[in-house]
């Protein structure tokens, strides 16, 4: 079926390095892309997104990059800070009219080193 | 706080018991959904709600869970006759119903069956 999913299922950084977190999805239907951020105990935090007519979206420290020819989205984290250390995911519009109803990847943990 | 709320954050229930969770989506908000999370994956789809009209239902939703949008307002979710596996996170969200705008997530009811 259609899924989304991670490379990486952990990341480890130094504070103040650049991080960079990949996801590969299926679906070559999917038209809508979004980044969320998890911090444990919490709901998913919206971070930035992108439309499949763009490949390339920059935020406050955040820039998502999408490539549909590989099918493949990443998200990079600039100065990365210990406050940055979650869960993220990557999520994909599952199609239709409702661009709520997402397809999440598994999910990659990132470790911010002091 | 203006925020997708969700009430109770925790529940703990006997297997076999029936529970009930409610989402206040944000005010005018128009699209509301419900997901489930278990521990390490990402969110999963359950049913969204347009107003007061719920237009889809995944397949992950049996026969034992209802939900509804009575004022196409808050929303309940009810599992009757719970079991273990029914032990996870219950998202709510809510989006405007606009193409390409994001779903804000709630902090989560953390739903333990014993």
């Amino acid at each position: 079926g259609e899924s989304v999913g991670l490379h990486l299922p952990t990341l480890s950084v130094q504070e103040g390095d650049n991080s960079i977190i990949n996801c590969a999805y299926s679906n070559s239907a999917s038209d809508y892309f979004i980044w969320y951020k998890q911090e444990s105990g919490k709901g998913p935090q919206f971070i930035i997104d992108i439309r499949s007519n763009m490949d390339k979206r920059q935020g406050q420290r955040v820039t998502v990059l999408l490539n549909k020819t590989v099918k493949h989205l990443s998200l990079q984290i600039a100065a990365t800070q210990p406050g940055d250390s979650a869960v993220y995911f990557c999520a994909e519009n599952a199609g239709g009219t409702s661009y709520g109803k997402l397809t999440f990847g598994q999910g990659t943990i990132l470790t911010v080193h002091p | 706080d203006t925020g997708v709320s969700q009430n109770p954050r925790h529940k703990i229930t006997k297997r076999g018991q029936n529970v009930t969770f409610r989402c206040d989506p944000i005010s005018e908000h128009n699209r509301l959904y419900w997901y489930r999370q278990t521990l390490g994956q990402g969110p999963e789809f359950l049913t969204y709600f347009q107003n007061e009209a719920q237009l889809e239902k995944s397949r992950l939703l049996s026969d034992r869970f209802s939900a509804e949008r009575p004022k196409g307002s808050f929303s309940t979710l009810e599992i009757q006759r719970t079991e273990q596996g029914d032990s996870a996170m219950y998202l709510c969200a809510s989006s405007p119903g606009q193409a390409d705008t994001e779903a804000f997530f709630g902090q989560g009811t953390r739903l333990t069956v014993v």
